[in-house]
């Protein structure tokens, strides 16, 4: 079993729609987690950045952690045709060895106009 | 702001050659990485450096190694390219030693090897 898993889709919504990207994760210790955004031929870019459980907000972005239930959420409003890429979830603990991160396998996302 | 740079976008190689693939950054981050990525694989760690000359493995070392001889510049080197090495190579810094700061990449080098 992965540590992290996501589903790798394709999603594809209509313009306007609320998206839900998740991640499901295994290991207790995680407590950094991020989403990142890579449009195609580009590398990932960071989204969103959070720590321990909750919400994060930013402009039509919204990130959510549920700690007890090792479930990670990215909430896109108002989709816009300039939302398509694909989304990475990442996750770490407090201390690791050279700053790695658990990536999910990405979530490609389309919103048709 | 953060600069994450990989010297080439496009590389064809043949089978059996010394491939190089040069990645700087500009942040006087600690920690580099090398990933590859693949349709359905995902990203997947090739190696990381914490600090100059030093260097760890990832998930999939096996074909590959890495030079850092300056903080600023992170190598990673086929030793003898293989077209089951054909993938996106992406480069990617943090900030400090055992941190958990967010990675920031570069734009790959999508590398073909006949």
């Amino acid at each position: 079993q992965k540590e992290v898993e996501q589903d790798p889709g394709p999603l594809s919504v209509p313009e306007g729609a609320i998206v839900s990207l998740n991640c499901t994760y295994s290991n207790s210790a995680f407590q950094y987690f991020m989403w990142y955004r890579q449009y195609s031929r580009k590398g990932p870019e960071l989204l969103m950045y959070t720590y321990s459980s909750g919400n994060k907000e930013d402009g039509r972005f919204t990130a959510q952690v549920d700690k007890s239930s090792k479930y990670i959420s990215l909430f896109i409003r108002d989709s816009q045709p300039s939302d398509s890429a694909t989304y990475l979830c990442a996750m770490t603990p407090i201390y690791n060895q050279g700053g790695k991160l658990i990536f999910g396998q990405g979530t490609e996302l389309s919103v048709k106009p | 702001d953060v600069k994450v740079t990989q010297s080439s976008r496009y590389l064809v190689k043949r089978t059996g050659e010394k491939v190089f693939l040069e990645c700087v950054q500009d942040m006087d981050h600690e920690n580099m990485f090398w990933y590859r990525q693949d349709p359905g694989l995902g990203l997947r760690l090739i190696y990381f450096s914490y600090d100059v000359k030093m260097k760890e493995k990832g998930d999939i070392p096996e074909g590959y190694s890495v030079s850092r001889e300056k903080k600023e510049r992170f190598s990673l080197i086929l030793e003898s390219a293989s077209t089951n090495q054909t993938s996106m190579y992406l480069c990617a810094s943090s900030v400090t030693g055992n941190s958990n700061q967010p990675q920031h990449f570069g734009d790959g080098t999508r590398l073909s090897i006949l």
